[in-house]
């Protein structure tokens, strides 16, 4: 089974700055997706970015980055310019393939401060 | 990308009782997840719902507890039976998207507290 390890539970930055958050993950498996998701109050998941084990290229989503590294099994989120509106908790997950279910890590909770 | 509308978005229940969670998509989906989020946790997953088939269940998670139905390829319901303190969470119905990104959706959320 795919594990997720996100090992830091509480970061914090203040706003403008640039704050990285770590994930790690354990699979077998070659080919299969990884996610952050970013869940505010409000209870919504929502989808920062994507990447797929089989393009080498980091992904990029405006001021999010990752930094995929796949012999390691990384897979870190960088916010670039951090905003207010960033604070939330941030979910690292796992997908073996298209139509699965996800694995999630615990979450790291990130508070941006003015 | 999917528009999921689930249905109560909290609720305040006796232990005991049972309440039935709805998940409404816009578009045709095959498989429907279920996941639970407990008090400062991650989500964990409970099941996943495939239309025309019984709902296929995570290990600690069972039918009787966790009864779902798939009536069709856009609507599913979780029940959370003869609840307990234990089982106030967070819980969430999840597609995903098939028409190309991969991405997965989410429900707002049912907030259940069980007294």
């Amino acid at each position: 089974a795919q594990t997720v390890t996100q090992s830091q539970p509480e970061m914090s930055v203040q706003e403008a700055e640039t704050v990285t958050l770590s994930c790690t993950y354990d699979t077998s498996e070659n080919n299969y997706y990884l996610f952050w998701y970013k869940q505010p109050p409000s209870r919504q998941m929502i989808l920062v970015i994507r990447q797929e084990a089989y393009k080498q290229q980091n992904a990029t989503e405006n001021r999010f980055s990752v930094n995929f590294q796949k012999a390691a099994k990384s897979f870190s989120l960088k916010i670039s310019d951090s905003q207010l509106g960033d604070t939330a908790m941030y979910f690292c997950a796992f997908m073996s393939r298209p139509g699965y279910a996800l694995n999630f890590g615990k979450g790291t909770s990130l508070l941006v401060t003015p | 990308s999917a528009v999921i509308s689930q249905k109560p978005s909290r609720d305040i229940c006796q232990r005991g009782t049972s309440l039935t969670i709805q998940c409404q998509v816009d578009s045709q989906v095959t498989m429907m997840f279920w996941y639970r989020q407990q008090p400062g946790q991650s989500l964990t997953l409970i099941a996943t719902a495939n239309q025309g088939s019984e709902a296929t269940y995570e290990s600690g998670f069972v039918i009787d507890k966790f009864p779902i139905s798939r009536p069709n390829l856009t609507f599913s319901t979780l029940t959370v039976s003869n609840m307990s303190p234990e089982d106030s969470s967070i819980y969430l119905c999840s597609v995903e998207d098939r028409s190309g990104t991969d991405e997965a959706f989410f429900g707002q959320g049912t907030r259940l507290t069980v007294v």
